[in-house]
């Protein structure tokens, strides 16, 4: 099993929709989580830190599950410019950042 | 400069040959990182630095090596490149080493060894 698993889509969803990903762990003792976006052929950048009592930006809904080790990003009112790959990461010690594999996201007009 | 700096951009390679990509920043992060990204295999570790002069073994480390003779840069050497090296390389770095600590990335490394 992966340490970090997200299922890579593509999620095709149509402009003003809402969109969930989750995104589950192996390590039970992880100790911080992050969303990352990555645009196609650039760098990855952060999103949002994940908390356990959950935390918003705007649009974005971050949230996460210890008990059954999953991270989950909710996305409303989707816009063409949040089209872009979605990387869940843990971290379970120091230098230990674990990526997953990322979910693609597809706003269309 | 802003951030993260990389270099190149991207290189083609001829296998056996030695290759140092160069990173960056000027944010005063104490902590540097090396990843590469493959397709399907998400960002991996090749090494890291929590401090200028000390470096370590992240999950991938074979074939390469670096070096952080201060805090700004963090070199990432090929001795000698092979065809599995091929990928693209993302410098990064977070202020302190501690498990909560945001990484910023730079603009990455497209490598080609053929």
């Amino acid at each position: 099993r992966k340490e970090v698993e997200q299922d890579p889509g593509p999620f095709n969803v149509p402009e003003g929709a809402t969109v969930a990903f989750n995104c589950t762990y192996s390590n039970s003792a992880s100790q911080s989580f992050f969303w990352y976006r990555q645009d196609c052929r650039k760098e990855p950048k952060l999103l949002m830190s994940v908390y356990s009592s959950g935390n918003e930006d705007g649009r974005f809904t971050a949230q996460l599950n210890r008990a059954s080790q999953y991270i989950s990003l909710l996305i409303r009112d989707s816009k063409l410019s949040d089209s872009a790959t979605y990387l869940c990461v843990v971290n379970g010690g120091t230098y230990k950042y674990i990526f997953g594999t990322g979910t693609r996201l597809k706003v269309l007009a | 400069i802003a951030g993260i700096t990389q270099a190149p951009t991207s290189q083609i390679l001829a296998a056996g040959r030695r290759m140092t990509l160069r990173c960056t920043q000027d944010m005063r992060h104490n902590a540097m990182y090396w990843y590469r990204q493959d397709l399907g295999l998400g960002l991996r570790l090749i090494h890291y630095s929590n401090t200028a002069g000390t470096t370590g073994k992240g999950e991938v480390p074979d074939g390469y090596s670096v070096s952080r003779a201060n805090t700004d840069d963090f070199p990432l050497t090929l001795a000698s490149a092979v065809p599995s090296q091929t990928s693209v390389y993302f410098c990064a770095s977070s202020e302190l080493a501690g498990v909560s600590d945001t990484q910023y990335f730079g603009p990455g490394t497209r490598l080609t060894v053929l």
